[in-house]
């Protein structure tokens, strides 16, 4: 079935360096994909998403890259904080599914002060 | 304040006995969605709600039931529960079943089956 993986389940940067979270995906027909941080004892709260006619979008500090081709996506965060420690996920949502969400098994980000 | 809550937070039960986690959000979305949450395994959705008396099967169904009588609300039933459900659940919302968006996020709800 359908997977969403992680190239890599612990980050650790310093702060102020860039940060640069993975994922692959397997369903070559998702049209829609996000990011999600989850800090500990909390829901995950949306960062930022991407749908596939787009292979960039940039928000505040965060930008997203879509590589259809290789169905590879990233989550950049630029000049990193503390603040952003967390587990962050990338979902998939394919609309001819049912709209159904898959979820990563997640990345850890640690920020070394 | 927009919000999705989930009650109770924590809860312990026994085998075979028959719960229900509420979750009701003021937001008027459309979408709805519960997710089991296990180490190592990610976020896995268990049902979801396209709007009300619509409900689907996630990829993690077995052993759960959802029902959708009001937009606002979306509870989940453990008929009997095992301890394999023993795990961290949370609800969902977006604003549009048409069109896939950013979903909110409960707090969770921390369950334990003996």
């Amino acid at each position: 079935g359908e997977s969403v993986g992680l190239h890599l389940p612990t980050l650790s940067v310093q702060e102020g360096d860039n940060s640069i979270i993975n994922c692959a995906y397997s369903n070559s027909a998702s049209d829609y994909f996000i990011w999600y941080k989850q800090e500990s004892g909390k829901g995950p709260q949306f960062i930022i998403d991407i749908r596939s006619n787009m292979d960039k979008r940039q928000g505040q500090r965060v930008t997203v890259l879509l590589n259809k081709t290789v169905k590879h996506l990233s989550l950049q965060i630029a000049a990193t904080q503390p603040g952003d420690s967390a587990v962050y996920f990338c979902a998939e949502n394919d609309a001819t599914g049912g709209f159904k969400t898959i979820f990563g098994a997640g990345t850890r980000l640690f920020v070394k002060a | 304040e927009a919000q999705v809550t989930q009650n109770p937070r924590y809860l312990i039960t026994v085998t075979g006995k028959k719960l229900t986690v509420t979750c009701s959000q003021n937001m008027n979305h459309e979408y709805m969605s519960w997710y089991r949450q296990d180490p190592g395994l990610g976020l896995r959705q268990i049902y979801y709600s396209m709007n009300v008396e619509v409900t689907d099967k996630g990829d993690v169904p077995e052993g759960y039931k959802v029902s959708r009588k009001e937009k606002r609300n979306f509870p989940l039933i453990l008929e009997s529960p095992s301890p394999n459900q023993t795990s961290l659940y949370f609800c969902a919302s977006s604003l549009s079943g048409g069109t896939v968006s950013e979903q909110y996020f409960g707090p969770g709800t921390r369950l334990t089956v003996t």
